[in-house]
């Protein structure tokens, strides 16, 4: 049972323009949501996360976007840099044990 | 000041072995997690220990134990390895037990099961 769901393996965006993640959830007890970039043989790197009594964090070029009556969350990316092309994780977390739960990821080609 | 530290970096072990991987927190981190990342899949969730406490156990077979030692470096032990064992071990550490705030993950420990 896959409580964490990103749907695109891959994405290709142009450098300079946006790129959006998206991400679905299935789990209402989340508390927290977040965002993990991951290079080759490096470990998850965290980038931004969102309570679930905000529907909008922002940090620099990333924004974390939620709708809970969708269940459904984004990161935007703006504008993208050839250094952003990674995996990216979204990720979420109930307070009463705090254990991240992963979704598969997607891979973000940045194209010069 | 260095970021999470993980040993051995990589392990061949054969099926029916044991194996034990290591990982030394940032300094001051109190809470040490553990996942496993199978190709094409997310980390998942095996152990959290916060102050030398077990804080939580993901869906592993008894085969999987862990600890966390006094100065909060920490072992993850898999016994009776399997195929299906083969992947990356990743450690996580936090000042806290507290997601929201982001984990600091290792490289990780690739293990392959022959």
């Amino acid at each position: 049972d896959q409580q964490v769901k990103q749907n695109s393996p891959s994405l290709s965006v142009q450098e300079g323009r946006i790129s959006i993640l998206n991400c679905d959830y299935t789990n209402s007890m989340f508390d927290y949501f977040l965002w993990y970039k991951k290079y080759p043989a490096e470990g998850p790197t965290f980038l931004i996360s969102i309570s679930s009594i905000k529907d909008k964090n922002e940090d620099g070029r990333f924004t974390v976007f939620l709708n809970k009556s969708a269940k459904h969350l984004s990161l935007h990316i703006v504008p993208s840099q050839p250094g952003d092309s990674a995996v990216y994780f979204c990720a979420a977390s109930a307070r009463r044990d705090d254990k991240i739960i992963f979704g598969k990821g997607t891979r973000l080609h940045i194209l010069p | 000041d260095a970021g999470v530290t993980q040993s051995p970096t990589h392990l061949i072990k054969t099926r029916g072995q044991h194996v034990t991987l290591r990982c030394s927190p940032i300094s001051g981190h109190k809470s040490v997690s553990w996942y496993q990342q199978v190709l094409g899949q997310g980390p998942q969730f095996i152990f959290q220990y916060y102050e030398k406490e077990e804080r939580g156990r993901g869906n592993f077979p008894d085969r999987f134990s862990a600890r966390q030692f006094p100065n909060y470096s920490s072992e993850l032990n898999v016994n009776a390895l399997l195929l299906g064992d083969s992947a990356l071990y990743l450690c996580a550490s936090s000042l806290i037990a507290r997601a929201l705030y982001g984990y600091t993950f290792g490289s990780g420990t690739r293990l392959t099961v022959v």
